[in-house]
């Protein structure tokens, strides 16, 4: 069976600091991977998702970036944070032919 | 517009009475919706998915589809407290690409 692993779980940084948060899928290969971004209190925003290694689609330009080193693996990273980018931060799988999301735990930073 | 509407709530039920959750979505190419529940503090956890019109049961969850009225929505009969969480919406448009709603809080009261 598939599972996804992200880590780490909790993260508090300040601002200006780097950031990067990895994911792994097991069980399967070639996924589609997201990167997506729930605010407080808010809905999930998509951030980038990938149909294979090296091929990034970003939909909201900011001052995060998204990379594929490996089928597998999905990582997100930022040079400089800000307050705003505080969230839970979910990977996902999916998507192949109509299926379904699968969420990782999900990361929650706090920029301070 | 959005991509994919729900009434934030929150919605109150008691145990044991049906819960009525819905959504809309803009775009008629929209190709498969789903029904995440996502518990404080947890990742979303995928419970329903629907691709043609009409009803799907799951046991006690019933997903509704009626793409004439771009509509979707999700039936949970005889609630439980357990059932307290917010429900998320999404919609898949164009095989990659997922939208979702901000969710519908639910609280089910013993």
């Amino acid at each position: 069976s598939q599972t996804i692993h992200q880590w780490p779980a909790t993260l508090v940084q300040p601002v200006g600091s780097p950031l990067s948060l990895e994911c792994t899928v097991e069980g399967t290969s070639n996924p589609n991977l997201y990167w997506y971004r729930q605010a407080a209190g808010r809905g999930l925003q998509l951030l980038f998702y990938s149909v294979g290694i090296g091929q990034i689609s970003s939909e909201v330009p900011q001052n995060l970036s998204a990379s594929r080193p490996q089928d597998r693996q999905f990582i997100l990273s930022s040079k400089k944070l800000l307050l705003s980018d505080s969230g839970f931060y979910l990977c996902a799988w999916g998507g192949e032919s109509n299926s379904p999301l699968h969420f990782g735990n999900g990361t929650r930073l706090t920029v301070t | 517009q959005k991509e994919v509407e729900q009434n934030s709530g929150p919605l109150s039920v008691p145990e044991g009475a049906i819960a009525s959750l819905n959504c809309t979505y803009s775009d008629r190419g929209s190709q498969s919706f789903f029904w995440y529940r996502q518990y404080s503090g947890k990742s979303p956890e995928l419970i329903m998915s629907i691709y043609s019109n009409g009803d799907k049961e799951d046991g006690r969850f019933t997903a509704q589809l009626n793409k004439a009225s771009q509509y979707v929505s999700l039936l949970i009969r005889d609630s439980q407290p357990s059932d307290s969480a917010t429900y998320l919406c999404a919609v898949n448009k164009y095989g990659n690409q997922f939208y979702f709603g901000t969710g519908t809080s639910l609280t089910v009261i013993p």
